[in-house]
Parts: structure tokens; C-alpha cells; sequence
């Protein structure tokens, strides 16, 4: 079934490890996204792709970083985790815009 | 860039009666307006959206208006349920953008 997926569902890890929460969608979509969700609700954007080897910067200032070698795939990597980054991770991708997002079922992060 | 502020931050209707959430744009370039439903635990669905070519749309007990003028636009709910409980986002963008500009999030409670 054409969706996208995001593994692990639920990370614990300690301080100073490195991680990467992947993200892959099955539906050809050019445009993909991370998003940081607060225990709260709201969602903030820190990494946008249009496409293969593209990737942006998004409104969230985050110490993550993000790769688009093959367009299924958008993995986002924490060089050395903090318990600042405790969050939601939300990954999602859309194909035109105008049709919205689609997204995956999200990380839950916590660093202790 | 866009702005999209959403009220109300928290909402609680009882069954059976209508809820509404409200959202302003700042943008008047933007022609898309999805809504979102996040029930707990679970990924954000689209569950209706309208372009800004039409004022209202309709899908059962959900309903979405667009006032072009004053930049704002509604989620209208009728005949509230139970499984209505969730945290509902709007968002906003226009042709040529590269991502959604979402709501703050308004976290809906029916009272059985």
C-alpha cells in the first residue's frame, strides 16, 4: 500500500549518542518534510526537500540534519543527541501541494 | 511569508452540539486551505479542504467556509461525537509554495 513509514515508532536513548530516524514513502513524491511536534501540539517545520539533493533549511532552528540521495528516502540524523531534542518527530511528503500532506506515524523521542 | 493564527487553543463542546475553529491568514496570495485531525497517538489526517475559488464545501458533519476578504477561514463541526475528540490544524498556502503553513492547533474535547 502506497503510504509513508517512519521507524522507530519510539527511541530512548542517553545524552551525546548519535541517531537517525528514517522516513521513506512509497508514493514517488517529489516533496518531503520533518516536522517537530511539542508535547503541546504545535508543529514546527525544520527540514524541507524538493527533490534528489535537495534539502532546506525549515522555520525551527534544530541541530539535526537531513540527506535526499534517492527519492523514497529522507533520513534525519542527530550528531550527538540532548534532552533538548526530546519531541515528536513527524515526517511527511506531498505531491502537488494543493493535494496537502500525507503524514507518517512519527518518532517519539526521548534522550535522557 | 505567511502567517496562520488559529483560535480557539482549547475547545470543549458537549455531544451533540457544534463546534467551530477559526483561523486568519495574512497571505492574500494563498489559495489552499487544508484542515488536519490528530486524534492522541495517531499521525495528522486531512479531513477536508477548500481552494479559494469556492466560499464553502461540505463532507457530512464537517464543513469548511472561506472568507477571501477578510482572510479567514472555519472548520465547522455539526452533531459533535465522541470519536470528534482530537487536535484539529488548519494551514494555508498558494500556488508555487514550497510547504503548508500550519495553525497553532486547537485540541477539541466532546463531553459524553
Amino acid at each position: 500500500e502506497a503510504d509513508i513509514y517512519q521507524t522507530p515508532r519510539y527511541l530512548v536513548i542517553g545524552t551525546g549518542k548519535k541517531i537517525t530516524l528514517e522516513c521513506s514513502q512509497t508514493m514517488g513524491h517529489d516533496k518531503m518534510y520533518w516536522y517537530q511536534q511539542d508535547p503541546g501540539m504545535e508543529l514546527h517545520l525544520i527540514h524541507y526537500s524538493y527533490g534528489v539533493n535537495s534539502t532546506e533549511k525549515g522555520d525551527l532552528s534544530s541541530e539535526s540534519t537531513v540527506s535526499r540521495i534517492r527519492t523514497e528516502h529522507f533520513p534525519l540524523t542527530l550528531e550527538s543527541a540532548r534532552p533538548s531534542h526530546t519531541s515528536q518527530y513527524l515526517c511527511a511528503s506531498s505531491e502537488p501541494l494543493s493535494r496537502g500532506y500525507t503524514f507518517g506515524s512519527g518518532t517519539r523521542l526521548t534522550v535522557v | 511569508g505567511e502567517n496562520v493564527e488559529q483560535h480557539p487553543s482549547t475547545l470543549s463542546v458537549q455531544e451533540g452540539d457544534s463546534a467551530v475553529i477559526k483561523c486568519t491568514y495574512s497571505d492574500s496570495a494563498s489559495n489552499y486551505f487544508p484542515w488536519y485531525k490528530q486524534e492522541l497517538g495517531k499521525r495528522p489526517q486531512l479531513i477536508i479542504d477548500i481552494r479559494s475559488n469556492v466560499g464553502e464545501k461540505k463532507d457530512q458533519r464537517i464543513a469548511v467556509t472561506l472568507n477571501k476578504t477578510a482572510k479567514h477561514f472555519s472548520l465547522h463541526i455539526t452533531e459533535t461525537q465522541p470519536e470528534d475528540s482530537a487536535v484539529y490544524f488548519c494551514a494555508a498556502s498558494k500556488t508555487g509554495a514550497n510547504n503548508l503553513f500550519f495553525g497553532t492547533g486547537t485540541r477539541l474535547t466532546i463531553i459524553p
